[in-house]
């Protein structure tokens, strides 16, 4: 079964410092998309970050990378330069076919 | 480019009753799929319907049903409502094939006493 493990429940980082959320999945496919979203206050779930399973670079957007090593299924997530608006629940996330299967969050604390 | 709508944003029910959600995808979408999302959890799949059909089914009993409209909108709907059945409930939609670009909605938050 697909399953999706997020470890820290909880992190918090001081502004303007980086920070790494951790993300280990679980899968028998080689060819997969693996996510992070964010989920504000205001509930609605926000694309961060993809990264496409058959690509050896790692993903960037701005301020956001991801660590994807697919041999030990790990997907981590850094964020540098952390502003007080990614307070917030992130998620990881991995896609088998049409079905989204998610972890269970890490709430991130910005410290001003 | 209005994006993903859902209605209503909130909603109290008691144990037993039905209740029916909705959801508008992203413009130019055919695909709607619904996630339960409880407290303090990630969301979990319920279903996905394309074409005015389910395609593709998560560990839900079949109190959860849907149904898409040509428009390509969808409903949900939750029969004998549980305690359990409290959450907020995600509606995503995407394009046939580009499931890895899904978009999500607000969502509605689910009440069940």
């Amino acid at each position: 079964a697909q399953t999706v493990t997020q470890s820290q429940p909880e992190m918090s980082v001081q502004e303007a410092e980086t920070v790494t959320l951790s993300c280990t999945y679980d899968t028998s496919e080689s060819d997969y998309y693996l996510f992070w979203y964010k989920q504000p206050p205001s509930r609605q779930m926000i694309l961060v970050i993809r990264q496409e399973a058959y690509k050896q670079q790692n993903a960037t957007e701005n301020r956001f990378s991801v660590n994807f090593q697919k041999a030990a299924k790990s997907f981590s997530l850094k964020i540098s330069d952390s502003q007080l608006g990614d307070a917030a629940m992130y998620f990881c996330a991995y896609i088998d076919g049409n079905q989204f299967y998610f972890g269970t969050g890490t709430s991130l604390t910005v410290i001003p | 480019d209005a994006g993903v709508t859902q209605s209503p944003t909130h909603l109290i029910k008691t144990r037993g009753q039905q209740v029916t959600l909705r959801c508008s995808p992203k413009s130019g979408h055919d695909t709607v799929s619904w996630y339960q999302q409880a407290l303090g959890q990630g969301p979990q799949f319920i279903f996905q319907y394309y074409e005015e059909e389910e395609r593709q089914r998560g560990n839900f009993p079949d109190r959860f049903s849907g149904h898409q409209f040509p428009n390509y909108s969808s409903e949900l709907n939750v029969n004998a409502l549980l305690l359990g059945d409290s959450a907020l409930y995600l509606c995503a939609s995407s394009n046939r094939g580009e499931e890895e670009t899904q978009y999500f909605g607000p969502g509605t938050r689910l009440l069940v006493l």
